[in-house]
């Protein structure tokens, strides 16, 4: 049972091109992260939400609680946005952590 | 400020083995948590510390433990290694530990690539 799931799993995008990545999740939440892991392994945290919409630069992050939905929209894609995308929420009872399996983003120039 | 650090960064080990591994956290941080990365299972969550104390653990056997000391470092010890230990492990570091309605952004460290043959 997979308490995450993400869509796409991998997707091409051209350069410049409007990127949407969807994550579903089945437990109540405290919070979703997005997270951005390039080749090589380093994860960098992009985002952490529990309502409405949050933006940074050419990302932006959205949830809906009563559907268990969040997007993470990507304006202008550029190659070096070219990653894996993880959605991670944490369950309300705060006792773990549970990943989507990732979306796999490659940007042609 | 200095980021989270992971020592070793690569590690191969033969089956049977115990395996040690080591994270700094960020100046500040008090919680730490792992996290195993396998090609085949994605990210999965091991085990949170704070204040010294393991507060949250994932759905993995005993051989896998941790402990974190007085300064927030911590440790995480395989032991027995299996071949399926094969992985990426990851530490994060956190102000504050997730509760019922809060949750704290984590920051990753770039882990330690652990091969077991």
């Amino acid at each position: 049972k997979n308490e995450v799931e993400q869509s796409p799993q991998n997707l091409t995008a051209q350069e410049g091109e409007f990127i949407t990545i969807n994550c579903s999740y089945s437990v109540g939440i405290s919070a979703l992260h997005w997270l951005q892991q390039h080749p090589g392994g380093g994860i960098v945290s992009l985002f952490m939400l529990s309502s409405g919409k949050k933006k940074h630069g050419r990302l932006i992050a959205t949830i809906n609680i009563q559907e268990k939905h969040s997007s993470l929209h990507i304006t202008a894609s550029h190659p070096r946005d070219s990653a894996v995308y993880i959605c991670a929420v944490r369950p309300n009872t705060g006792n773990q952590f549970y990943f989507g399996t990732g979306t796999s983003l490659t940007v042609i120039p | 400020k200095a980021g989270v650090t992971q020592t070793p960064r690569y590690l191969i080990k033969t089956r049977g083995q115990q395996v040690t591994l080591s994270c700094s956290p960020i100046s500040g941080h008090r919680s730490v948590s792992w996290y195993q990365q396998t090609p085949g299972q994605g990210l999965q969550f091991l085990f949170e510390y704070f204040s010294e104390t393991q507060r949250n653990k994932g759905n993995f056997p005993g051989r896998f433990s941790g402990r974190q000391f007085s300064n927030s470092r911590s440790e995480m010890n395989v032991s027995t290694l299996e071949l399926g230990d094969s992985a990426l492990y990851l530490c994060a570091s956190s102000t504050g530990l997730a509760g019922a309605t809060s949750s704290y952004e984590q920051y990753f460290g770039p882990g330690t690539r652990l091969t077991v043959t």
